[in-house]
Parts: C-alpha cells; sequence; structure tokens
C-alpha cells in the first residue's frame, strides 16, 4: 500500500497566485481530511469528506479556500488569491472510520 | 463538539527516565484515543491507539491509560531514547462517529538529552 499521496511537496509561490494542492486518500479509505499546520496554530482542521461529500468546511478559513472530492480516489484544495499568512505545512489524511493515516504534507510558502 | 486538552506542552527528560504525558477530553461519547509522533519535517504517524472498552493498552516502551470516569488519557513512555524526540500528540474521536473526525491536543514537545 503506498499510504496517502501528495503532491507538490514543496510550492513556493508569490502572493495573489492561486495555488492547487492534491491528494489520493488511501485506497478503500471512505473518510478525507484537510489540515493545515503552524507554530502558532498548530494542527488545524479545515474541512473533511466522507464518501466524498463534504461533511464539515468550517475549519476553512475564508472564501479564498475551497476543497473539492470529485471521486474516492482525488481531492484538491485549491486557495485562490493566495497570501503570505497561508504559508503552512498542508496535511491530507485518510480513515475508514477510526485511524487517520497522512500524507506527507505539502510545504507552501507564499511570498 | 469535542474539546481536548494536552499537557505539558513541552518536556525535558534525560535518556532512560521514563515521560508521561496527559489529555482531556470533554464528550464522554468519545471512544477511540489515538496518540500520534512527529518528528521534524515529517507527518504525524499513529504510535498507539485505545479503546473506551479497555483501561490500559501497552507496545514495548511505550503504555497509553485511559480512565473514563475522571475523562483522561496518558501516554507513558519508558526508558526514553534520544529517537524518542518529536511532538507528541493525543486526540479523541468525534462522539463516537463512524465517520472518522479526531479532535487534537495542541502537542507536545518532547525532548531526550542523551
Amino acid at each position: 500500500d503506498a499510504g496517502v499521496i501528495q503532491s507538490p511537496r514543496h510550492e513556493v509561490t508569490e502572493m495573489g497566485q492561486e495555488v492547487t494542492l492534491r491528494c489520493k486518500p488511501i485506497s478503500g479509505h471512505n473518510s478525507l481530511f484537510w489540515y493545515r499546520q503552524t507554530m502558532m496554530r498548530g494542527l488545524e482542521l479545515l474541512i473533511y469528506f466522507n464518501n466524498n461529500v463534504p461533511i464539515d468546511d468550517s475549519g476553512m478559513p475564508e472564501d479564498r479556500f475551497s476543497a473539492k472530492m470529485p471521486n474516492a480516489s482525488f481531492s484538491t484544495l485549491k486557495i485562490q488569491p493566495s497570501e503570505p499568512r497561508d504559508s503552512a505545512v498542508y496535511f491530507c489524511a485518510s480513515s475508514s472510520g477510526g485511524t487517520q493515516y497522512f500524507g506527507p504534507g505539502t510545504r507552501l510558502l507564499v511570498l | 463538539g469535542e474539546n481536548v486538552e494536552q499537557h505539558p506542552s513541552t518536556l525535558s527528560v534525560q535518556e532512560g527516565d521514563s515521560a508521561v504525558i496527559k489529555c482531556t477530553y470533554s464528550d464522554s461519547a468519545s471512544n477511540y484515543f489515538p496518540w500520534y509522533k512527529q518528528e521534524l519535517g515529517k507527518r504525524p504517524q499513529l504510535i498507539i491507539d485505545i479503546r473506551s472498552n479497555v483501561g490500559e493498552k501497552k507496545d514495548q516502551r511505550i503504555a497509553v491509560t485511559l480512565n473514563k470516569t475522571a475523562k483522561h488519557f496518558s501516554l507513558h513512555i519508558t526508558e526514553t531514547q534520544p529517537e524518542d524526540s518529536a511532538v507528541y500528540f493525543c486526540a479523541a474521536n468525534d462522539r463516537g462517529s463512524t465517520l472518522g473526525r479526531l479532535y487534537f491536543g495542541r502537542g507536545t514537545q518532547l525532548t531526550v538529552w542523551p
């Protein structure tokens, strides 16, 4: 099993640009979670899906953030337009109702 | 929703000593409590978990205890080694939900000095 796959692993962009983060969950897992991790705020849940349906997006910081899960094997988190305060590590995790398995993360730097 | 508090935020121990990290939770319906270890620059990885039908679970040098009445659970690491240095997160699930949402503590930075 390849585990949760995320791409890109690192992203450097300029303020105002669109950023798209991608995630492939573990096959057979029906829940997918997007987290943001910073020193100041720790590990924050942004949004999670169950069976491809968004269940709770209350953690999405503002309208600049959007997430989709078009099928069971793919999800995206988009930031448009990006701002320097969006700089963080973004983790995707998947589960089948219990243990969550994290991807390697995307380290985002917005200049 | 669930609220998970974790203490201490930092912990320094000498190699060979024991380390204990404590968490409390607010929702008595929570029934799954995992612990994650995150090394610098890496992803959080599950190291041990416990369900509400048991009070203690051990895996080599790591053990977790659960007190449902008091709504707290603890991670115990014995014979600590420098490679145990990392951030440890506790978590509790969402009211026994099968959707798998976890509420995480703020983390404990454990440093083991050789």
